[in-house]
Protein backbone atom coordinates (compact mmCIF):
# COMPACT_ATOMS: atom_id res chain seq x y z
CA UNK A 1 0.00 0.00 0.00
CA UNK A 2 1.10 3.97 -0.17
CA UNK A 3 3.46 4.90 2.16
CA UNK A 4 3.86 8.05 3.24
CA UNK A 5 7.01 9.25 5.55
CA UNK A 6 7.86 11.87 8.20
CA UNK A 7 10.92 13.30 9.39
CA UNK A 8 11.61 14.07 12.85
CA UNK A 9 9.41 12.10 14.44
CA UNK A 10 10.16 13.82 17.43
CA UNK A 11 11.85 17.44 18.22
CA UNK A 12 12.41 19.65 21.13
CA UNK A 13 12.99 23.03 20.29
CA UNK A 14 13.44 26.33 22.26
CA UNK A 15 10.85 28.86 22.38
CA UNK A 16 11.13 31.15 19.37
CA UNK A 17 13.07 29.19 17.20
CA UNK A 18 11.44 27.25 13.95
CA UNK A 19 11.11 24.05 13.07
CA UNK A 20 10.91 22.30 10.00
CA UNK A 21 8.53 19.12 9.11
CA UNK A 22 9.11 16.86 6.21
CA UNK A 23 6.55 14.62 4.83
CA UNK A 24 7.11 12.06 1.91
CA UNK A 25 5.53 9.79 -0.06
CA UNK A 26 7.32 6.90 -0.74
CA UNK A 27 5.90 4.96 -3.47
CA UNK A 28 3.25 7.18 -5.06
CA UNK A 29 3.35 10.94 -6.15
CA UNK A 30 1.67 12.93 -4.32
CA UNK A 31 -0.13 16.16 -5.92
CA UNK A 32 -2.27 17.32 -2.50
CA UNK A 33 -0.51 16.25 0.84
CA UNK A 34 -2.24 17.41 3.90
CA UNK A 35 -0.88 18.48 7.39
CA UNK A 36 -2.86 18.23 10.60
CA UNK A 37 -2.61 18.91 13.98
CA UNK A 38 -3.43 16.40 16.88
CA UNK A 39 -3.75 17.65 20.57
CA UNK A 40 -3.94 15.17 23.14
CA UNK A 41 -6.64 12.50 23.31
CA UNK A 42 -8.70 14.70 20.67
CA UNK A 43 -9.26 13.89 17.01
CA UNK A 44 -7.37 15.58 14.12
CA UNK A 45 -7.59 19.07 12.66
CA UNK A 46 -7.16 19.72 8.99
CA UNK A 47 -4.41 22.63 9.28
CA UNK A 48 -3.91 23.00 5.72
CA UNK A 49 -3.86 21.25 2.00
CA UNK A 50 -1.05 21.46 0.25
CA UNK A 51 -0.52 21.06 -3.56
CA UNK A 52 2.15 20.97 -5.37
CA UNK A 53 3.60 24.10 -7.21
CA UNK A 54 1.15 26.70 -5.98
CA UNK A 55 0.64 28.07 -2.75
CA UNK A 56 -1.36 26.18 0.50
CA UNK A 57 -5.33 26.45 1.66
CA UNK A 58 -5.14 26.92 4.97
CA UNK A 59 -8.03 26.28 7.37
CA UNK A 60 -9.95 29.06 9.02
CA UNK A 61 -8.49 30.31 11.93
CA UNK A 62 -4.95 28.46 11.30
CA UNK A 63 -1.97 31.75 10.61
CA UNK A 64 -0.29 31.04 7.31
CA UNK A 65 3.03 33.25 8.44
CA UNK A 66 3.27 31.09 11.63
CA UNK A 67 2.55 27.92 9.77
CA UNK A 68 5.06 27.83 6.76
CA UNK A 69 4.57 25.12 3.96
CA UNK A 70 5.84 24.22 1.17
CA UNK A 71 4.89 21.02 -1.62
CA UNK A 72 8.36 21.63 -3.97
CA UNK A 73 7.93 18.61 -5.51
CA UNK A 74 5.45 15.82 -5.97
CA UNK A 75 6.67 13.44 -3.03
CA UNK A 76 7.87 16.10 -0.78
CA UNK A 77 5.83 18.94 1.70
CA UNK A 78 7.49 20.71 4.48
CA UNK A 79 5.83 22.37 7.39
CA UNK A 80 7.95 25.02 9.32
CA UNK A 81 6.62 26.18 12.09
CA UNK A 82 7.85 29.77 12.70
CA UNK A 83 8.93 31.47 16.06
CA UNK A 84 7.83 27.97 17.90
CA UNK A 85 6.07 28.68 21.68
CA UNK A 86 5.36 26.36 23.91
CA UNK A 87 1.16 26.29 22.56
CA UNK A 88 2.34 24.78 19.23
CA UNK A 89 3.79 21.86 20.72
CA UNK A 90 1.50 19.20 19.55
CA UNK A 91 1.37 15.79 17.34
CA UNK A 92 1.48 16.82 13.48
CA UNK A 93 0.29 14.12 11.06
CA UNK A 94 0.62 14.70 7.63
CA UNK A 95 -1.14 12.45 4.80
CA UNK A 96 -1.58 12.80 0.97
CA UNK A 97 -3.77 11.60 -1.38
CA UNK A 98 -3.16 8.62 -4.04
CA UNK A 99 -4.02 10.11 -7.41
CA UNK A 100 -4.68 6.33 -8.54
CA UNK A 101 -7.35 6.13 -5.88
CA UNK A 102 -9.73 7.99 -8.21
CA UNK A 103 -12.50 10.55 -6.89
CA UNK A 104 -12.74 8.85 -3.59
CA UNK A 105 -9.79 10.43 -1.52
CA UNK A 106 -8.61 7.93 0.28
CA UNK A 107 -5.32 9.49 2.14
CA UNK A 108 -2.26 7.72 3.47
CA UNK A 109 -1.06 8.98 6.91
CA UNK A 110 2.59 9.40 8.00
CA UNK A 111 3.18 8.35 11.12
CA UNK A 112 3.39 11.71 12.51
CA UNK A 113 5.86 14.45 14.64
CA UNK A 114 5.30 15.02 17.85
CA UNK A 115 7.04 18.72 18.88
CA UNK A 116 7.84 19.62 22.42
CA UNK A 117 8.82 23.41 22.55
CA UNK A 118 10.16 24.19 25.62
CA UNK B 1 -21.20 21.01 6.45
CA UNK B 2 -19.96 17.23 7.03
CA UNK B 3 -19.61 15.81 10.19
CA UNK B 4 -19.28 12.85 12.02
CA UNK B 5 -20.01 11.59 15.57
CA UNK B 6 -18.29 8.79 17.73
CA UNK B 7 -20.75 8.61 20.89
CA UNK B 8 -18.14 6.21 22.36
CA UNK B 9 -14.94 7.96 24.34
CA UNK B 10 -14.19 4.01 24.77
CA UNK B 11 -15.47 0.89 24.36
CA UNK B 12 -14.02 -2.20 26.38
CA UNK B 13 -14.15 -5.82 25.33
CA UNK B 14 -12.54 -9.13 26.26
CA UNK B 15 -10.66 -10.78 23.62
CA UNK B 16 -12.68 -13.31 21.38
CA UNK B 17 -15.43 -11.42 22.12
CA UNK B 18 -17.16 -9.10 18.97
CA UNK B 19 -16.84 -5.85 19.06
CA UNK B 20 -18.77 -2.34 17.73
CA UNK B 21 -16.72 0.99 17.66
CA UNK B 22 -20.34 3.16 16.48
CA UNK B 23 -20.13 5.92 14.10
CA UNK B 24 -22.93 8.35 12.25
CA UNK B 25 -22.28 10.97 10.17
CA UNK B 26 -24.04 13.60 8.38
CA UNK B 27 -23.64 15.25 5.00
CA UNK B 28 -25.93 16.94 2.10
CA UNK B 29 -25.13 15.02 -0.33
CA UNK B 30 -24.16 11.10 -1.17
CA UNK B 31 -20.64 10.00 1.86
CA UNK B 32 -17.67 8.76 1.66
CA UNK B 33 -17.06 6.91 4.87
CA UNK B 34 -13.60 5.91 6.48
CA UNK B 35 -12.23 4.29 9.51
CA UNK B 36 -8.89 4.73 10.63
CA UNK B 37 -6.86 3.16 13.91
CA UNK B 38 -4.14 5.12 15.12
CA UNK B 39 -1.51 3.18 17.84
CA UNK B 40 0.47 5.07 20.46
CA UNK B 41 2.52 7.76 19.26
CA UNK B 42 1.41 7.00 14.87
CA UNK B 43 0.09 8.22 12.26
CA UNK B 44 -3.87 6.95 11.28
CA UNK B 45 -3.17 3.40 9.16
CA UNK B 46 -6.13 3.46 6.85
CA UNK B 47 -9.06 0.03 7.91
CA UNK B 48 -11.42 0.70 4.81
CA UNK B 49 -13.92 2.92 3.46
CA UNK B 50 -17.22 2.86 1.81
CA UNK B 51 -18.47 4.54 -1.68
CA UNK B 52 -20.58 2.87 -3.22
CA UNK B 53 -21.93 -0.89 -3.18
CA UNK B 54 -22.23 -3.46 -1.19
CA UNK B 55 -23.60 -1.61 2.64
CA UNK B 56 -20.88 -4.35 4.36
CA UNK B 57 -17.28 -3.64 3.67
CA UNK B 58 -14.78 -5.64 4.54
CA UNK B 59 -11.06 -4.14 5.69
CA UNK B 60 -7.46 -4.61 6.90
CA UNK B 61 -7.28 -7.07 9.84
CA UNK B 62 -10.50 -8.57 9.57
CA UNK B 63 -12.41 -5.64 10.56
CA UNK B 64 -15.75 -4.52 8.19
CA UNK B 65 -18.26 -1.70 8.70
CA UNK B 66 -21.86 -1.48 7.78
CA UNK B 67 -23.04 0.93 5.83
CA UNK B 68 -26.33 2.00 7.17
CA UNK B 69 -28.12 4.77 4.99
CA UNK B 70 -31.56 4.95 6.89
CA UNK B 71 -29.78 5.30 9.93
CA UNK B 72 -26.77 7.43 8.54
CA UNK B 73 -24.74 5.09 10.45
CA UNK B 74 -21.12 3.27 9.45
CA UNK B 75 -20.42 1.28 12.55
CA UNK B 76 -16.86 -0.84 12.67
CA UNK B 77 -17.06 -4.64 13.52
CA UNK B 78 -15.08 -7.51 13.94
CA UNK B 79 -16.32 -10.96 14.91
CA UNK B 80 -13.92 -11.66 17.17
CA UNK B 81 -11.44 -9.69 19.04
CA UNK B 82 -7.83 -9.19 19.94
CA UNK B 83 -5.36 -7.84 22.40
CA UNK B 84 -3.96 -6.55 19.74
CA UNK B 85 -6.39 -4.53 17.97
CA UNK B 86 -6.54 -2.10 21.48
CA UNK B 87 -6.23 1.52 19.59
CA UNK B 88 -7.73 4.66 18.79
CA UNK B 89 -10.29 4.48 15.91
CA UNK B 90 -11.60 6.92 13.99
CA UNK B 91 -14.24 7.58 11.42
CA UNK B 92 -14.33 10.21 8.99
CA UNK B 93 -16.56 11.42 6.16
CA UNK B 94 -16.45 13.80 3.09
CA UNK B 95 -19.50 14.86 0.37
CA UNK B 96 -18.92 12.68 -2.55
CA UNK B 97 -19.34 15.09 -4.73
CA UNK B 98 -16.62 15.94 -7.55
CA UNK B 99 -13.59 17.90 -6.59
CA UNK B 100 -11.93 17.61 -3.94
CA UNK B 101 -13.71 17.78 -0.31
CA UNK B 102 -11.80 17.70 2.83
CA UNK B 103 -12.37 14.59 5.65
CA UNK B 104 -13.68 15.41 8.32
CA UNK B 105 -12.78 13.42 11.34
CA UNK B 106 -14.61 12.52 14.42
CA UNK B 107 -13.68 12.95 17.64
CA UNK B 108 -11.96 9.13 17.68
CA UNK B 109 -13.15 5.70 20.09
CA UNK B 110 -10.23 4.03 22.38
CA UNK B 111 -10.81 0.43 21.68
CA UNK B 112 -9.36 -1.79 24.72
CA UNK B 113 -9.38 -5.54 24.51
CA UNK B 114 -9.00 -7.53 27.39
CA UNK B 115 -7.37 -10.93 27.40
Amino acid sequence: GAVVSQHPSWVICKSGTSVKIECRSLDFQATTMFWYRQFPKQSLMLMATSNEGSKATYEQGVEKDKFLINHASLTLSTLTVTSAHPEDSSFYICSARDPTSGSTDTQYFGPGTRLTVL
Amino acid sequence: AQSVAQPEDQVNVAEGNPLTVKCTYSVSGNPYLFWYVQYPNRGLQFLLKYITGDNLVKGSYGFEAEFNKSQTSFHLKKPSALVSDSALYFCAVREGSTGFQKLVFGTGTRLLVSP
